[in-house]
């Protein structure tokens, strides 16, 4: 099946610094997601992003699909930024596969 | 802002012992997921409803995992009997459509601890 991998596992920063955070996906997708993972479990989306560039706020998404991967940036982290970013990739067989996560932590 | 809704948010119980994890997705969703999350990893999906049809289960343990949305709205995820390897977050989330063009909706999720 698709294998999904995020790069790196953990990262720390200090607040107003930008990162880049990657996805690459083995196979063709459907569908691309990424979340972010609070401290207390709840997943919150940030984009929706098959293909092509997306902005919300300090945040942005690129997915290049030929290629197989995703880039989430953040720009001028702040100390609410911390937790676990994941990409999720639907296949064609409507399953839905997550990477392991990236593990922010941002420094005041 | 719609949400989906899970109940309880935790979960203790003794091994053998049956659990129940009850998720209400935004209305008008058509598709539901569980998903299931072992500390420090990604979420695996356990099963996925389309309505009341169930699209994937083939990463639920049959043998003592079920699940089931009977008027295609509300759903009902089951343990019996709950073991120790089944401690975990257990996520429920919606969709509008099959999810392959919309945005997957995430609930609080239900923190079982197996003693």
């Amino acid at each position: 099946g698709i294998q999904v991998e995020q790069s790196p596992p953990d990262l720390i920063l200090q607040e107003g610094a930008n990162s880049t955070l990657r996805c690459n996906f083995s196979d063709s997708v459907n569908n691309l997601q990424w979340f972010h993972q609070n401290p207390w479990g709840q997943l919150i989306n940030l984009f929706y992003i098959p293909s092509g560039t997306k902005q919300n706020g300090r945040l942005s998404a690129t997915t290049v699909a030929t290629e197989r991967y995703s880039l989430l940036y953040i720009s001028s982290s702040q100390t609410t930024d911390s937790g676990v970013y994941f990409c999720a990739a639907l296949t064609g067989g409507f399953k839905t596969i997550f990477g392991a996560g990236t593990r922010l932590f941002v420094k005041a | 802002e719609a949400e989906v809704a899970q109940s309880p948010r935790y979960k203790i119980t003794e091994k053998s012992q049956a659990v129940a994890f009850w998720c209400d997705p935004i209305s008008g969703h058509a598709t539901l997921y569980w998903y299931r999350q072992i500390l420090g990893q990604g979420p695996e999906l356990l099963v996925q409803f389309q309505d009341e049809s169930v699209v994937d289960d083939s990463q639920l343990p049959k043998d003592r995992f079920s699940a089931e949305r009977l008027k295609g709205v509300d759903s009902t995820l089951k343990i019996q009997p709950a073991e120790l390897g089944d401690s975990a977050m257990y996520l429920c989330a919606s969709s509008y459509g099959t999810g392959h063009t919309d945005t997957q909706y995430f609930g609080p999720g239900t923190r079982l601890t197996v003693l």
